[in-house]
């Protein structure tokens, strides 16, 4: 069974930091492209960003609204998908969501969910 | 960027009946690379078809989606108490990002 499994959500002050964490199992996670979603209180989706697999690459896109504050990074050795996100808004207050996104047999994991709320 | 447009903002229908929503693109997208998703409240997005018409693994045959270029269509055949839910496409071609329409909520009349 594929299982994704956020943490590191909580309270940040506007200004700060916070890492999210993304445990994957059930799937060769090294070779996922993952991308990170978010959803804002009674919002739609917003695309993050994603990170190739290394042997894609390895390389990340951004979202315009978080370009230069957000870094995705992988670590394949444990399975786990970062989300570094800095210089926080109130803006960013949302739902964060891993994902696989869509492989090209159709396939599309996500996670629960975690919330992060930046408020002064 | 590509932005998706999807309409109504509201489907106010009953069980049994068809549901149809659109999505249109500001330019075109490759067909293989539009889908729809399901969420519920409190829940993750659900996949119900990718590469504009082919439905994903246990996603029922009364959910089907068709379009290409710039105008999309998922279409419900006979909503089911389960299916009323908002919907979602995204394009998600190899050039970012990878948007998400606003949104369809489907409720119950």
């Amino acid at each position: 069974e594929v299982q994704l499994v956020e943490s590191g959500g909580g309270l940040v002050k506007p200004g700060g930091s916070l890492r999210l964490s993304c445990a994957v199992s059930g799937l060769t996670f090294s070779n996922a492209w993952m991308s990170w979603v978010r959803q804002a209180p009674g919002k739609g989706l917003e695309w993050v960003g994603r990170i190739r697999s290394k042997t894609g690459g390895g390389t990340t896109d951004s979202a315009a609204p978080v370009k230069g504050r957000f870094t995705i990074s992988r670590d394949d050795s444990k399975n786990t998908l970062y989300l570094q996100m800095n210089s926080l808004k109130t803006e960013d207050t949302a739902v964060y969501y891993c994902t696989t996104g869509i492989a090209a047999d159709g396939t599309s994991y996500w996670g629960q969910g975690t919330l992060v709320t930046v408020s002064a | 960027e590509i932005v998706l447009t999807q309409s109504p903002g509201t489907l106010s229908l009953s069980p049994g009946e068809r549901a149809t929503l659109s999505c249109r693109a500001s330019q075109s997208v490759s067909s293989s690379s539009l889908a729809w998703y399901q969420q519920k409240p409190g829940q993750a997005p659900r996949l119900l078809i990718y590469s504009a018409s082919s439905r994903a693994t246990g996603i029922p045959d009364r959910f089907s989606g068709s379009g290409s270029g710039t105008d999309f269509t998922l279409t419900i055949s006979r909503l089911e108490p389960e299916d009323f839910a908002v919907y979602y496409c995204q394009q998600y071609g190899s050039s970012p990002p990878l948007t998400f329409g606003g949104g369809t909520k489907v409720e119950i009349k």
